[in-house]
Parts: C-alpha cells; sequence; structure tokens
C-alpha cells in the first residue's frame, strides 16, 4: 500500500467508448502525476498537476483528458481511443520541491479493443 | 533532452550480487532515483541519490557519479523475491521535479 489508489484496476474498452480512470492519494502531497507504461519502453510522462493547476502536458492526444479537481484526486477521461493505447496508465504523487521520490498507484491496465 | 540508458534484462543466481548500472545525458541534474517494479504491480521507491558516493540501504546500494553521468545499484544475498523490473529516473532540468525514467532493467533471478 503506497498510499495512492487507482481504479478501476482493469478495463477493457471499444474504440468508441468513453471511459475514466481515477487516481486518489492519501499523502498530502501537492503534485500529480499520469504516466503511461506500454511493454518494452520507458515511462512516459502524460500530464503533471502541481497544486491543482496543470504544468506538463507532454504532447498526448486529445482523446485523453485529465482532470484535477483538488489535491487528492486525479482522473484520466478517454475517449475514442485506439488499440495502441493499450497500457498500463499509472498515477503517482509527490511532495515538491523537497520531495526525494514519487509514489505510484498499481496501475490501470488498459485495453481497447 | 534527456538520454536515460540501462541494460535491458539481467539474469543473477540466488545468494549472488548483481550490478545494475544506469547512464544518463540530461540538461542538468536535480537526483537519481531507483525503482523496483514487480510484474503487474507499482513501482516502489528504492533510493535517491543527489550527491557523488555510495548510499547504502540494507541489501540494496546505489551510486552516483555526476561527472561521469552513471550510477549503478547494487543488489546482495540476492533472493528470488528480488526477480523484478529496476527503473532507473533522473530529475534533469535545473528546478523541475519531474523525473525521466529509463526503460528498466528486467533481474531474473535464479536458483
Amino acid at each position: 500500500e503506497t498510499g495512492v489508489t487507482q481504479t478501476p484496476r482493469h478495463l477493457v474498452m471499444g474504440m468508441t467508448n468513453k471511459k475514466s480512470l481515477k487516481c486518489e492519494q492519501h499523502l498530502g502531497h501537492n503534485a500529480m502525476y499520469w504516466y503511461k507504461q506500454s511493454a518494452k519502453k520507458p515511462l512516459e510522462l502524460m500530464f503533471v498537476y502541481s497544486l491543482e493547476e496543470r504544468v506538463e502536458n507532454n504532447s498526448v492526444p486529445s482523446r485523453f483528458s485529465p482532470e484535477c479537481p483538488n489535491s487528492s484526486h486525479l482522473f484520466l477521461h478517454l475517449h475514442t481511443l485506439q488499440p495502441e493505447d493499450s497500457a498500463l496508465y499509472l498515477c503517482a504523487s509527490s511532495q515538491e520541491p523537497e520531495s526525494k521520490a514519487a509514489f505510484f498507484g498499481q496501475g490501470t491496465r488498459l485495453t481497447v479493443v | 533532452g534527456q538520454n536515460i540508458d540501462q541494460p535491458t534484462e539481467m539474469t543473477a543466481t540466488e545468494g549472488a550480487i548483481v550490478q545494475i548500472n544506469c547512464t544518463y545525458q540530461t540538461s542538468g541534474f536535480n537526483g537519481l532515483f531507483w525503482y523496483q517494479q514487480h510484474a503487474g504491480e507499482a513501482p516502489t521507491f528504492l533510493s535517491y541519490n543527489v550527491l557523488d558516493g555510495l548510499e547504502e540501504k540494507g541489501r540494496f546500494s546505489s551510486f552516483l557519479s555526476r561527472s561521469k553521468g552513471y550510477s549503478y545499484l547494487l543488489l546482495k544475498e540476492l533472493q528470488m523475491k528480488d526477480s523484478a523490473s529496476y527503473l532507473c529516473a533522473v530529475k534533469g532540468h535545473r528546478g523541475s521535479y519531474i523525473p525521466t525514467f529509463g526503460r528498466g532493467t528486467s533481474l531474473i533471478v535464479h536458483p
């Protein structure tokens, strides 16, 4: 248990579906992140929120839409995804700028069919 | 840009010592992390180095040389449960706290 909880753990969706991934952190951190992890590739940073403001958007397609309603919650809204978007989506949080580590959730294994 | 390089896969024997190397080329340096990730699980934090030298924590140690852009993770007295992927990550830009990750090294420990 890292203090970062993601739901759902597994998700299968069609290319025309709309779904959302949820992340909640119980650590009192001020920064939250979405990463994408595909087989044989490094963790790819998607979005960063600091104090509920988006500070990084790493050229992610618009079919991924993040939302950070407060410092404890982060969502990733998914719409008209492609099969190549199938991956493990990881949420993380940290306390910046003094943090020496980010803490990760268990991830959502997404399959787009 | 930032480039982080680590071996794709390593194998070792239970009870042995293994060293996983990580080299990086970044514009600025603000700390280096090692994470462990078991299949299907979240990455978990192992170590953080910001100054040159060796940081020891139980069976795991991490070394950093900033002038060489080099780090290694040393695992002693290997156990089967150490089979996992080991991720090297660097905070590269001055003033930026966002880490960039390498591809990870898959370590297989066999009896």
